[in-house]
């Protein structure tokens, strides 16, 4: 059962415009989101994060948008760099008996054309 | 600052070995988690533990152990190992054990293990 969910494996951008990346959820317990940047040979790279009880974050050229209504969270990036590219991954934090732990999804790779 | 460093980078075993990763968190944390990263997949939960004890398991059969250490470092062994446990292995650190202090795991760039 895939809690969390990103439906577009990748994604191409040309440099300048935006970037929207998307990740859809089931579980309603979630209380906490947040995107990751993974570059090949690392590890995931934390971006930007929300709290369910919000709708928006922003921090620099990244926002996060969550709609709780419709179980969907999506990331804007604004302007796309080449640097930009790699693959993003959506994750859903949950506290359930004491137990900590995030659910990523599938990831999305971006591709940046410069 | 150092990040959360993993060891070994790369490890190569065979059916039926056991094996032993490595982590130490960033300084001044001291929840440590474990994630498994098949190809195409995104990280998969193992274990949490908080201030050397366990506080979580994913839906991993008990072939996977892990413990912290006093200095908040941890290991994740692996036993009886298959195929199948071909994997990235990476852990994560945050400062608390719980995801209401917002406070984002960092994660370290993990150990790619190869089974034959």
């Amino acid at each position: 059962d895939q809690q969390v969910k990103q439906n577009s494996p990748s994604l191409s951008v040309q440099e300048g415009r935006i970037s929207i990346l998307n990740c859809d959820y089931t579980n309603s317990m979630f209380d906490y989101f947040l995107w990751y940047k993974k570059y090949p040979a690392e590890g995931p790279t934390f971006l930007i994060s929300i709290s369910s009880i919000k709708d928006k974050n922003e921090d620099g050229r990244f926002t996060v948008f969550l709609n709780k209504s419709a179980k969907h969270l999506s990331l804007h990036i604004v302007p796309s760099q080449p640097g930009d590219s790699a693959v993003y991954f959506c994750a859903a934090s949950v506290t359930t008996s004491g137990t900590y732990k995030y659910i990523f999804g599938t990831g999305t790779r971006l591709k940046v054309l410069a | 600052d150092a990040g959360v460093t993993q060891s070994p980078t790369h490890l190569i075993k065979t059916r039926g070995q056991q094996v032993t990763l490595r982590c130490s968190p960033i300084s001044g944390h001291k929840s440590v988690s474990w994630y498994q990263q098949v190809l195409g997949q995104g990280p998969q939960f193992i274990f949490q533990y908080y201030e050397k004890e366990e506080r979580g398991r994913g839906n991993f059969p008990d072939r996977f152990s892990a413990r912290q250490f006093p200095n908040y470092s941890s290991e994740l062994n692996v036993n009886a190992l298959l195929l199948g446990d071909s994997a990235l292995y990476l852990c994560a650190s945050s400062v608390l054990g719980d995801a209401h202090s917002n406070q984002p795991q960092h994660f370290g760039d993990g150990t790619r293990l190869s089974i034959l």
